[in-house]
């Protein structure tokens, strides 16, 4: 079966960092992406990973472990708006396996 | 302006009454997909179409049913036989099947009384 875990909620001050991993079980594997969600709103792309390693796109950053079966999306300078819920995807043969998303909330 | 685009943006329907949802992308993207998304879990594919003509079925299809007559039209039909339609429902365009990105339009909240 499909397994995607990934914390419930993670509470941050407004300039730190936050680290939400993800960890998956799936039958085939072909990525993993990373979205944004606010509150009653459409999920906007951040991040794929295919290959192990570090993809860094400004104050975001993404990690995959094939292997290890395990990705950690890094939010640098956190900024207020930056509260959101944020939604691992595997790519498990050509469709979208989500996780149900971690809710992160910067505080001032 | 390129896009997905969703109406209506909040819809409310009696039990028994098949409703309909739009969803349209001028991306000219080949694939598009539909998502329903409950708290506390994670966004379930009910169908998705890889081409013009052409769809299949995701994990939730019962109750629901789709058609693709053109590349940028993809509506969804949530029929009665859904036993519980009450959802945020998204949808989402490719630019090919697959490996590609998804993005997605800005969703219907159907709530049915």
């Amino acid at each position: 079966g499909q397994n995607i875990d990934q914390p419930t909620e993670m509470t941050a001050t407004e300039g730190a960092i936050v680290q939400i991993n993800c960890t998956y079980q799936t039958s085939g594997f072909n990525g993993l992406f990373w979205y944004q969600q606010h509150a009653g709103e459409a999920p906007t792309f951040l991040s794929y990973n295919v290959l192990d390693g570090l993809e860094e796109k400004g104050r975001f950053s993404s990690f995959l472990s094939r292997s290890k079966g395990y990705s950690y999306l890094l939010l640098k300078e956190l900024q207020m708006k930056d509260s959101a819920s944020y939604l691992c995807a595997v790519n498990s043969w050509g469709k979208l396996q989500f996780g149900a998303g971690t809710q992160v909330v910067v505080t001032p | 302006d390129g896009g997905i685009t969703q109406s209506p943006k909040y819809l409310f329907r009696k039990e028994g009454q098949n409703v309909t949802l739009s969803c349209e992308q001028n991306l000219n993207h080949d694939a598009m997909y539909w998502y329903r998304q409950d708290p506390g879990q994670g966004l379930r594919l009910i169908y998705y179409s890889q081409i013009v003509n052409d769809f299949q079925k995701g994990d939730i299809a019962e109750g629901y049913s789709v058609s693709r007559e053109k590349k940028e039209s993809f509506p969804l039909t949530v029929t009665s036989a859904q036993k519980n339609p009450t959802a945020f429902y998204l949808c989402a365009s490719s630019l090919l099947a697959g490996d590609d990105t998804q993005y997605f339009g800005p969703g219907t909240r159907l709530t049915v009384l």
